[in-house]
Formats: C-alpha cells, structure tokens, sequence
C-alpha cells in the first residue's frame, strides 16, 4: 500500500516552454501533498506543500509563477514549470501525507532544460 | 528552528565491516524519525522510522536505529554492510504541528570498499 506515481519520469524541453509534472496517490487518498526538488549530489529542498482544494503554500524563495502547483484531487497534484530555463533542470520528487505522521515518496521526474 | 543534521558528507567502509551513520536534530518536542537511501537517479526508499515507544527501531536490509533523547540523535547502525548499501542516505524529522511536512538532512554518501 501507500504507492505514489510521477509522470513522466523524466522530461527534456526546450528552453522558455512549460513542463508539468504529474503525482498520484495510487491506493490512498492524500490531502497534503508536497514537492521537492534535488540538484546533483543535494539533499531534497521543500519546494510546496499543496491541499486539495486550496492553494499551494510555497517555500520562502521558491518562485510562486514559475512552479505552479495544483491539487485539483484528493489523489493528483501537478507541478508546472512555466517558462523553463537550463537552471531549472533538476530532479523533481513529490510525495503524498498519509496519516499525519509520513509522507510516501513518488519515484522522481529528471527535468533537464535545453 | 528545526534542524537536522548529518555530520559525515562521505564515508568508505570495508564489505562486511559494521557500519554507523549518524544524524542529530533539533526540535523542540519529541519529533518523528526517519531514514531513507537513495541510489544514484532513484527516488528515496524507507528503510525505517520512529514514531513512539521502543528507542531501538529495526528497519529493512537489516538495517536498524536507535532514537537517543539526551543526545537529540537518531543514529543508522548496520553490523555487516553489502556492496549493494552503496548509496546515499538521508535522516529526516516529521514535524507533527505542520501536518507532516518533513526536513531532511544534507546526507551521508555511503562508499563500501571491496
């Protein structure tokens, strides 16, 4: 139990288009769900924490229009990268809250921008 | 403020010797403890956590850690290492007010000598 999905698992675009990224909570029912990124041989940095239902709320220095977050269900979240630039590659994980207590972590998306 | 830290960046030990991985938070309360491996492109594995009663916690690949309230550190122990537990591995803290939002540590990159 408690499997999250990441689609696609990784993703090449060209500089100044939009990427979205997509999580799921497979077998359970999230309403938190987070989104962290991770740079090369980096711990994972706390990007969003978004609620069904509501908007995301964002870490200090995380560009709210650059990474839109939506949490349109109790088992999808979506990450988009609007207007991607090189230094936006990087290796995207979401995870879904469960209890309270765990998160349970989505595979990764590589998103390398040309 | 929250904090956890892991002060070993990088550490080689021989296949078959025994192996400690430390991590020291700070919370002001008793927090949830978690440690997950990563390999190399792969998303985070739970190897094992702490919520509440026994300190002594066993986890998988016979991997085990020991919540130690005085010390403020949730050390990873494991008494013969495999060429395979190669990879990087993080200690985190829940934060339980913050309806599970979690904080990693920066990492401990596990090298094992043949």
């Amino acid at each position: 139990g408690a499997v999250v999905s990441q689609h696609p698992s990784w993703v090449i675009c060209k500089s100044g288009t939009s990427v979205k990224i997509e999580c799921r909570s497979l077998d359970f029912q999230a309403t938190t769900m987070f989104w962290y990124r991770q740079f090369p041989k980096q711990s994972l940095m706390l990007m969003a924490t978004s609620n069904e239902g509501s908007k995301a709320t964002y870490e200090q220095g995380v560009e709210k229009d650059k990474f839109l977050i939506n949490h349109a269900s109790l088992t999808l979240s979506t990450l988009t990268v609007t207007s991607a630039h090189p230094e936006d590659s990087s290796f995207y994980i979401c995870s879904a809250g469960g209890d309270g207590r765990e998160q349970y972590f989505g595979p990764g998306t590589r998103l390398t921008v040309t | 403020a929250q904090s956890v830290t892991q002060p070993d960046i990088h550490i080689t030990v021989s296949e078959g010797a025994s192996l400690e991985l430390r991590c020291n938070y700070s919370y002001g309360a008793t927090p949830y403890l978690f440690w997950y491996v990563q390999s190399p492109g792969q998303g985070l594995q739970l190897l094992l956590k702490y919520f509440s009663g026994d300190t002594l916690v066993q986890g998988i690949k016979g991997f085990e850690a020991e919540f130690k309230r005085s010390q403020s550190s949730f050390n990873l122990r494991k008494p013969s290492v495999h060429w395979s537990d190669a990879a990087e591995y993080f200690c985190a803290v829940g934060l339980y007010s913050s309806a599970s939002k979690i904080i990693f540590g920066s990492g401990t990159r596990l090298s094992i000598r043949p």
